[in-house]
Parts: structure tokens; sequence; C-alpha cells
């Protein structure tokens, strides 16, 4: 069965801190992976999208990087700050036959002034 | 930029009643999809399209309906409404063929069925 996990469900860090989250899948086969941001409420706001046949991509002081044979996916954030307080969730995209695309259920981070 | 828009935000129903969520993307994207989230769950597909009059059913149909009206538009139907689809549901869209590009949500219908 094709499964996204996060661990943790949830972290706090003091402010300045860097930080990994992580998400990882059972099926190596996959077409993508993307990083979605979701505050409190809202709805979910695209991060990062890496394609199966890159290992990282960046955007500001956010990295996500790509190991398909681990399957594992990391996002790590840069000198983190309490507006970086959300819950990020990784989406795994499957391709060929299967065709899915599954959500993990997400970690909320918390970063304390 | 709109982006993906929805309405209601909030709706309280009976149980028995129906109603449709409303959904519109001004990107140009020819997917669109329908999520529930639920606390515990993720987020769980309901239906999809891949394009202007096509659709499929998702993870998680049963109970609902949906309309790609036309481009831009993506409706979801309850025609008898259950405490069970009590949810957050989310629009969302992408451009090129199913899954493959990037997500953009809506910021979510939040309905609750007594």
């Amino acid at each position: 069965k094709q499964e996204v996990t996060q661990i943790p469900a949830a972290l706090s860090v003091p402010e300045g801190e860097n930080l990994v989250l992580n998400c990882s899948f059972t099926d190596s086969a996959i077409y993508n992976l993307q990083w979605f941001r979701q505050d409190p409420g809202k709805g979910l706001t695209s991060l990062l999208l890496i394609q199966s046949s890159q290992r990282e991509q960046t955007s500001g002081r956010l990295n996500a990087s790509l190991d398909k044979s681990s399957g594992r996916s990391t996002l790590y954030i840069a000198a983190s700050q309490p507006g970086d307080s959300a819950t990020y969730l990784c989406a795994v995209r499957y391709g060929g036959a299967t065709n899915k695309l599954i959500f993990g259920t997400g970690t909320l981070l918390a970063v304390q002034p | 930029n709109a982006g993906v828009t929805q309405t209601p935000k909030f709706q309280v129903l009976k149980t028995g009643q129906s109603m449709t969520l409303q959904c519109a993307q001004d990107m140009n994207h020819n997917s669109m999809y329908w999520y529930r989230q639920d606390p515990g769950m993720g987020l769980r597909l309901i239906y999809y399209s891949a394009s202007e009059g096509t659709t499929d059913k998702g993870e998680v149909p049963n109970g609902y309906n949906v309309s790609r009206l036309n481009k831009r538009e993506f409706s979801l139907r309850l025609e008898s409404a259950a405490p069970s689809q009590t949810s957050v549901y989310f629009c969302a869209s992408s451009a090129g063929t199913v899954f493959t590009g990037e997500l953009f949500f809506g910021e979510g219908s939040r309905l609750t069925v007594l």
C-alpha cells in the first residue's frame, strides 16, 4: 500500500533555529513530490515541487531534498521565524497506472519568539 | 491574482438538506480537484476533472456529485447531507494533465451537518 508519513506530528523550536521536517513514502516509483504550508483556517499554499529526476529545490530560506531510493524527502527551514509557524504537508504523486496523489497528515510547527 | 476561489466559506446544514459548493480558478488550468480534510485523516480526494466536460471519482466519492461547468468552474454537490460529511472542503487546480503539475488550493469551505 502506498503511504506517506510525516514524523513528528508536532514540533516546537526557538526562533532562529535551523530545522528539518521529514516526509517518508513507501514506494520509490514517484512522479513528483510537493511541499505545502497550511495556516490555521486557511487553504494549502504550495512551497516547493520536486520532480522525480531532481535531487532538491530551493526557495528563499526553504530547501527541499528528495531521495527516492530511501523513500524520503526533507524540508529544511533556515533561521526559523515565528511567522513560519504553520502545518507543513507533503504530497507524493505516483505515476503510471497508479496515478495517485497521496498527502501526509502534516507536521505542526511552532516557532517560539 | 485571485487564484482559486471557493464559496461559501462557511455553511451549516441539517441532515438531508442539499447544497452546492462553488469553485472557480483564473489560472487557465486544465485539471481541477475537490478534497476533504478531516482531523487525523489528511486530505482525501473526492472527485477530479482532467478537462472541461470530464470528471472522475477519487478516493471518497460516495454522497457527492460534481460538474465541470467550463474550464474555470468545478462545483461539488451534496444531494442529501449527512453528519459524516461535516468537514473542510478544498478545491484545487493544476496546469497540464491530472496530478502532474503544482497544485493550487482555495481557502476552503467549512461545512457542518447537524
